[in-house]
């Protein structure tokens, strides 16, 4: 069965960096572009980052950009967030998603989250 | 602020109906596939709609989905106890080349 599995989460101060990783099994990786989605407290659902399938194609939220780099190791059958300046308005849920196989419209929406994991932007 | 509206709560009681609305623009749902996601608390979002008014296998028939323009909506017919939840809509954004969501809504049962 489809498993993703995030880790990497945990306190850091304000302008400090974070890199998120996220293990995928049970299904092939390099076939699906990947998301982050995350849930600030008392939030909604924000989606961050997605990366292509051969990891050649990003995109950000305007809200990270510049700060956060999306990558993939197809061979490891890993996705990574790396976080960089971050603020306390980045403290949230952040969630492993597989998205999409070739493009947006043929998508059947999210079905696949990983638990989440939780990054604490505190001094 | 998020890019698709949502009401903030709804509330019914056993086996009444709730309506959640979802209203975007022309970039997005008015272009797009809706989906809707169900996030109970402390756990993971599951998908509940996709496509508009698919109902992927093991989601309740008492959920449905509509799209008409550039607003959608999500209908629980027969609210039912475990369905206190918080629900969100999605699509895709031809302008932002991605993801947008609705800021959810916390349903009730009262």
């Amino acid at each position: 069965q489809v498993q993703l599995v995030e880790s990497g989460g945990g306190l850091v101060e304000p302008g400090g960096s974070l890199r998120l990783s996220c293990a995928a099994s049970g299904f092939i990786f390099s076939d699906y572009y990947m998301t982050w989605i995350r849930r600030a407290p008392g939030k909604g659902l924000e989606w961050i980052s997605y990366v292509s399938n051969s990891g050649v194609v990003t995109n950000y939220a305007d809200s990270v950009r510049g700060r956060f780099t999306i990558s993939r190791d197809n061979a490891k059958k890993s996705l990574y967030l790396q976080m960089s300046g971050l603020r306390v308005e980045d403290t949230a849920v952040y969630y492993c998603v597989r998205d999409f196989s070739q493009n947006y419209y043929d998508s059947s929406g999210h079905e696949y989250w990983g638990q989440g994991i939780l990054v604490t932007v505190s001094s | 602020q998020s890019v698709l509206s949502q009401p903030p709560s709804a509330s019914g009681t056993p086996g009444q109906r709730v309506t959640i609305s979802c209203s975007g623009s022309d970039s997005n749902i008015g272009s797009n596939y809706v989906f809707w996601y169900q996030q109970l608390p402390g756990m993971a979002p599951k998908r509940l709609i996709y496509r508009n008014n698919q109902r992927p296998s093991g989601v309740p028939v008492r959920f449905s989905g509509s799209k008409s323009g550039a607003s959608a909506s999500l209908a629980i017919i027969g609210l039912r106890s475990e369905d206190e939840a918080d629900y969100y809509c999605a699509a895709w954004d031809d302008s932002l080349r991605g993801w947008v969501f609705g800021g959810g809504t916390k349903v009730t049962v009262l």
